[in-house]
């Protein structure tokens, strides 16, 4: 099974600090997926990137795919208190329809 | 549009009750549901797939048991919680792409 490690694990920053949060792998991954969580829901997906080196952009929020497609960035703008919530990678990996990573947990503070 | 129901929202169960998590979705026509589980410190599970009624797979072998009575229903049982079941169960279906559709989750806690 293809593993997802994200980092850090846990960020607290100001209002208005930019921000990075990664999501690797020793494999290849054919696409990647970024979902945010906020507390007692569900993920909502973000963004799926699927070109190595491929970079999207969601408003402040950029996401890019590694060139060797092992990893994938999410860089946030000007973070508001919006913002806060898990993050979540994502990737399809053999016969599981996706292997998540564990998180990063940001919080924005005012 | 694309919506899913879970229900409960919030459970308290005693260790060795019995468990009955439902799963119904609206508008898709794809019929591949899924149950993850995520659990402090362990990121998202699955824990079942299914591709029909009454096809269900088990990714993880646990006290947990799945069944599709019905196309547009997902449940997840046990006839008898542990400690270790704890957690927020989301139930989901593919997107176009392969990701996944997530419902608003039931938060179990067993004590």
């Amino acid at each position: 099974t293809q593993l997802l490690e994200q980092s850090p694990q846990f960020l607290s920053i100001q209002e208005g600090e930019n921000l990075t949060v990664y999501c690797n792998s020793s494999s290849v991954f054919s696409s990647l997926q970024w979902y945010r969580q906020e507390p007692g829901e569900g993920p909502v997906l973000l963004v799926t990137v699927v070109t190595g080196g491929e970079v999207k952009k969601l408003k402040r929020l950029t996401f890019q795919f590694g060139d060797a497609r092992k990893d994938s960035s999410l860089h946030i703008t000007a973070a508001q208190p919006g913002d806060t919530g898990l993050y979540l990678c994502a990737g399809p990996s053999g016969n599981t329809p996706l292997v998540f990573g564990k998180g990063t947990r940001l919080s924005v503070i005012a | 549009s694309q919506t899913i129901h879970q229900w409960p929202v919030t459970l308290v169960q005693p260790v060795g009750s019995p468990l009955s998590l439902e799963c119904t979705v609206e508008g898709t026509s794809n019929p591949n549901l899924y149950w993850y589980r995520q659990a402090a410190g362990r990121g998202l599970q699955l824990l079942f797939y299914s591709v029909g009624i009454g096809q269900i797979s088990s990714e993880v072998p646990q006290n947990l048991s799945a069944s599709r009575p019905q196309d547009r229903q997902f449940i997840l049982s046990s006839k008898k919680l542990l400690l270790s079941d704890s957690g927020f169960y989301l139930c989901a279906y593919p997107l176009a792409a392969g990701e996944q559709f997530f419902g608003p989750g039931t938060r179990l806690t067993v004590l």
